[in-house]
C-alpha cells in the first residue's frame, strides 16, 4: 500500500522561503512528484525526483531522500501568485501510476 | 495543441442518472487516466488506461466504467449516479510510462455534483 503525509496548510510571507515536506511509506518507489494546484484549477508539475539529492528549477528545488521515505519542496522569494495547494505524489514501481498526499494549502501573505 | 481538454466542466445529475465525462489528448500521449478529488482530500485513481484498447482499475473503480478505442479519447461514465460520487473529476495523459521522467498532464476537470 501507500501512505503519503504532507502538513494540511502553511502560512508565509512573501518574500521569505518556505520548506514543504513529505513523507511517504510505499510498497515500491519509482520517482516523486511535486504538483501546483490553485483552487478551482487543474494540477500543474512542478518538478521531478528519483535519485537522491536536490533538484533546482528557479525559485523552486525539490529533494528527495530514499532511505529516508523523504522529500521537500523548497520555495525561495515567495511570491503572493504561489498561494496554492502543493501535492506532493509518488510513482508505483509497478506501473506509471501516482499516489497523491492530499496536498499542502499555502498562504502567502504581504 | 490544446493538451488535455474536458467536457463538460459543470453538471448536476440526480440520483440513478447516468452520463459520460469526455476527455480527449491532443499530444499523442500513450497513457490517460482519470482522478477524483474530494474536499480537502487528494487525488485518487478511477481508472487508467497504457494504449488504445487496454484499461484498468486504480484506487477507486466502483461505479465506474471507461474505454479507450483510440489513443486521443478517454471517455469515464457513470451508470447509476449515487451522491457519492459528487466530486471533482480529472482526467491526465502522459508519455511513455513506466521509468519514464515525464508528469501527467492534468485537464481542467468537471465539476459533477449529484443530488
Amino acid at each position: 500500500g501507500q501512505n503519503i503525509d504532507q502538513p494540511t496548510e502553511m502560512t508565509a510571507t512573501e518574500g521569505a522561503i518556505v520548506q514543504i515536506n513529505c513523507t511517504y511509506q510505499t510498497s515500491g518507489f519509482n520517482g516523486l512528484f511535486w504538483y501546483q494546484q490553485h483552487a478551482g484549477e487543474a494540477p500543474t508539475f512542478l518538478s521531478y525526483n528519483v535519485l537522491d539529492g536536490l533538484e533546482e528549477k528557479g525559485r523552486f528545488s525539490s529533494f528527495l531522500s530514499r532511505s529516508k521515505g523523504y522529500s521537500y519542496l523548497l520555495l525561495k522569494e515567495l511570491q503572493m501568485k504561489d498561494s496554492a495547494s502543493y501535492l506532493c505524489a509518488v510513482r508505483d514501481r509497478g506501473a506509471n501510476n501516482l499516489f497523491f498526499g492530499t496536498g499542502t494549502r499555502l498562504t502567502v501573505i504581504p | 495543441n490544446a493538451g488535455v481538454t474536458q467536457t463538460p466542466k459543470f453538471r448536476i445529475l440526480k440520483i440513478g442518472q447516468s452520463m459520460t465525462l469526455q476527455c480527449a489528448q491532443d499530444m499523442n500521449h500513450n497513457y490517460m487516466y482519470w482522478y477524483r478529488q474530494d474536499p480537502g482530500m487528494g487525488l485518487k485513481l478511477i481508472y487508467y488506461s497504457v494504449g488504445a484498447g487496454i484499461t484498468d482499475k486504480g484506487e477507486v473503480p466502483n461505479g465506474y466504467n471507461v474505454s479507450r478505442s483510440t489513443t486521443e479519447d478517454f471517455p469515464l461514465r457513470l451508470e447509476l449516479a449515487a451522491p457519492s460520487q459528487t466530486s471533482v473529476y480529472f482526467c491526465a495523459s502522459s508519455l511513455v510510462g513506466r521509468g519514464s521522467n515525464q508528469p501527467q498532464h492534468f485537464g481542467d476537470g468537471t465539476r459533477l455534483s449529484i443530488l
